[in-house]
């Protein structure tokens, strides 16, 4: 099936820098999910993209979906304690299971 | 509404030892899945189900049986308990169609520990 593959792993930044992390795969992918996990928390959906260079922001948070659906990637803007938490990509269609990535572990030094 | 439940919170069960994960949906939504999370692993899809009486494997379904008999309960049995089960499962749900995905809800999770 279907994989998304999420690099990094993890990130520490100091509070206030920028963050982004980014999900890739081989194949052209239908669309795209975000979600956050918070420490001790369920994934929260953030956001779907699904057309060809599509562009989303969420206040500090900006969403790209590349030119050839193969990749995205998240972006924080001037990081704060309260995005701590694990970022998840996701790729799913209507009648398929959502196939998630690894996640992006986030530290957020005070 | 209370959105997707998940009983109990916490377990811990003894090798061989069997129970059910029980998850509920009060959104009327077709599609219901079980994840389980390990350190590093991401989330891993076990069963889903696309309605009630329908069910399907997802990637790690060994250990794990489900029925879906309404389109409110999923459950999830775990038949004889080992350690590598060990994990914390979630309990998902969304709408159901072909025309595209549709936002996932999760349960607040279900942490088992097997000794």
């Amino acid at each position: 099936g279907q994989q998304v593959m999420q690099i990094p792993q993890y990130q520490h930044v100091q509070e206030g820098e920028d963050f982004t992390t980014y999900c890739n795969s081989s194949t052209t992918l239908s669309n795209i999910q975000w979600y956050k996990q918070r420490p001790g928390g369920h994934p929260v959906f953030l956001i779907q993209l699904v057309k060809s260079g599509e562009v989303k922001k969420q206040k500090r948070l900006t969403f790209q979906f590349g030119e050839a659906k193969k990749n995205s990637s998240l972006h924080i803007t001037a990081t704060q304690t309260t995005d701590v938490g694990t970022y998840f990509c996701a790729e799913g269609s209507g009648n398929t299971p959502l196939v998630f990535g690894k996640g992006t572990r986030l530290s957020v030094i005070a | 509404n209370a959105g997707v439940t998940q009983t109990p919170k916490f377990q811990v069960l003894k090798t061989g030892q069997s129970m059910t994960l029980q998850c509920a949906q009060d959104m009327n939504h077709e599609y219901m899945s079980w994840y389980r999370q390990d350190p590093g692993m991401g989330l891993r899809l076990i069963h889903y189900s696309v309605g009630a009486g329908i069910t399907d494997q997802g990637e790690v379904p060994n250990g794990y049986n489900v029925s879906r008999s309404t389109t409110e309960d999923f459950p999830l049995r775990l038949l004889s308990a080992a350690p590598s089960q060990t994990s914390v499962y979630f309990c998902a749900s969304s709408r159901y169609g072909t025309s595209g995905g549709y936002e996932q809800y999760f349960g607040p999770g279900t942490r088992l520990t097997v000794t």
